[in-house]
């Protein structure tokens, strides 16, 4: 009965390597994003899907590109991983349509890059 | 850039007492919304408070807005142990989407 979840919960790889974190939500939401807590647990917004449709792009490298295979599901691809990409990242899914709307976050999947 | 701004960093208080967090942004927004971590996990939704609201409750939380003055408090009545957490606000500006912008957190540490 999880509402939003992701996988894997740790990650730990080497510089230079690409990898995937994926994400799933079965609260029937039409927006997805993506979420950068840093080690000062400063978060931050990267990517919104609505629909399978990018949203929202904020300053991130071009390495990091999301796939959103349909409104249930937004996956996070990360090319040539760096030292400062290690952190945590957030999926969050919330209803369409209006900005009254809270969001429901998964557990977060903690990338440590060595 | 960033616009919540919670305050104090850090708390620390006994079981029973009330705590109180406070957020400052800069920007007008269409609501603020206060969202607690626990560690190592997600961040939960608490309270979501409407710019044309001055003040809600919910169970032992009360929210207050202050959009003259740009900021709002959370206050936690008669803390538990397991109030122990970050708490986040998180401010909205936008129409359409939901585009929250999260502040640094306060770090609260309720012991028994």
């Amino acid at each position: 009965d999880t509402a939003v979840s992701q996988t894997p919960k740790y990650l730990v790889t080497q510089m230079g390597n690409d990898k995937s974190i994926k994400c799933e939500q079965n609260l029937g939401h039409d927006t997805m994003y993506w979420y950068k807590q840093d080690s000062k647990k400063f978060l931050k917004i990267m990517f919104s899907y609505n629909n399978k449709e990018l949203i929202i792009n904020e300053t991130v490298p071009n390495r990091f590109s999301p796939k959103s295979p349909d409104k249930a599901h937004l996956n996070l691809h990360i090319n040539s991983l760096e030292l400062g990409d290690s952190a945590v990242y957030f999926c969050a899914s919330s209803r369409k349509g209006g900005s009254y709307n809270e969001q429901f976050f998964g557990p977060g999947t903690r990338l440590t890059v060595l | 850039s960033q616009q919540g701004e919670e305050d104090p960093q850090a708390l620390s208080i006994q079981e029973g007492e009330n705590a109180t967090m406070n957020c400052s942004y800069k920007t007008s927004i269409n609501n603020l919304q206060w969202y607690r971590q626990n560690s190592g996990r997600g961040l939960v939704h608490l309270i979501l408070i409407r710019s044309n609201e001055r003040e809600k409750h919910s169970g032992r939380l009360r929210v207050t807005l202050d959009t003259s003055k740009k900021s709002s408090s959370l206050l936690i009545t008669a803390s538990r142990a397991a109030d122990t957490a970050s708490y986040f606000c998180a401010t909205d500006a936008t129409s359409g989407y939901s585009t929250l912008t999260f502040g640094k957190g306060t770090m609260l540490l309720v012991s028994p």
